[in-house]
């Protein structure tokens, strides 16, 4: 069946890192994925898309890269400040269908 | 732009009793979803709507839950009669284009549902 895996631990890091968060996935064949970011009692907020044939793609401090190969996809936030912490979703599309990971939580410290 | 409203943003209901949730996409927004989310989980889809039809609900449990989306905009989900494992926050998107394009879907805040 259909499976994505994200760090199940909560992520701790120092102000200023660069934080990075993995999203695999098994039997499935995704059109594109994204990444989201949820705060507590809030419904995720959109933050980067990127396509199959796409390797890589910037935003501000955001980066997402997709090894279609290693049916993985990294997500790095650079210069990190605490309003980064939050849980970060990844979702997979393809076939008209999108599944959500269970997402991580990443705390910075100040 | 106005976002995705959903309301109540929490219910408190025993178990047997009916519920039911609201949300009103982002206008013009052709596709909605509603997902059920359980406390440390990842959003899992309940149903979703192109326009007024439906475009998958391979995992809506139909035997106490249905869903219709009345002239292609506001959307209700209803839960009857609720179990204990139906505690969980139901989340309703909507996206722009029509599925299978490239789309980002827009989430409203959220109902907290706790069933006693």
């Amino acid at each position: 069946s259909q499976k994505i895996e994200q760090n199940s631990e909560a992520l701790n890091i120092q102000e200023g890192k660069t934080a990075t968060l993995t999203c695999n996935y098994t039997n499935y064949s995704p059109a594109y994925l994204q990444w989201y970011r949820q705060d507590p009692g809030r419904g995720p907020v959109f933050l980067l898309l990127i396509r199959e044939n796409e390797k890589e793609k910037r935003k501000e401090r955001l980066k997402v890269t997709f090894d279609t190969t290693l049916k993985q996809s990294l997500f790095h936030i650079t210069a990190s400040q605490p309003a980064d912490s939050a849980t970060y979703l990844c979702a997979l599309t393809g076939g008209f269908k999108t599944i959500f990971g269970a997402g991580t939580r990443l705390f910075v410290k100040a | 732009e106005a976002g995705v409203a959903q309301s109540p943003r929490y219910k408190i209901i025993e178990k047997r009793q009916s519920v039911a949730f609201w949300c009103n996409p982002i206008s013009g927004h052709a596709t909605l979803y509603w997902y059920q989310q359980i406390l440390g989980q990842g959003p899992k889809l309940l149903i979703q709507f192109q326009n007024n039809g439906v475009v998958d609900d391979s995992q809506l449990p139909k035997d106490r839950f249905s869903a219709e989306r009345l002239k292609g905009v506001d959307s209700t989900l209803k839960i009857q009669p609720a179990k204990l494992e139906d505690s969980a926050v139901y989340l309703c998107a909507s996206s722009r284009l029509a599925g299978g394009l490239t789309d980002t879907q827009y989430f409203g805040p959220g109902t907290r549902l706790t069933v006693l």
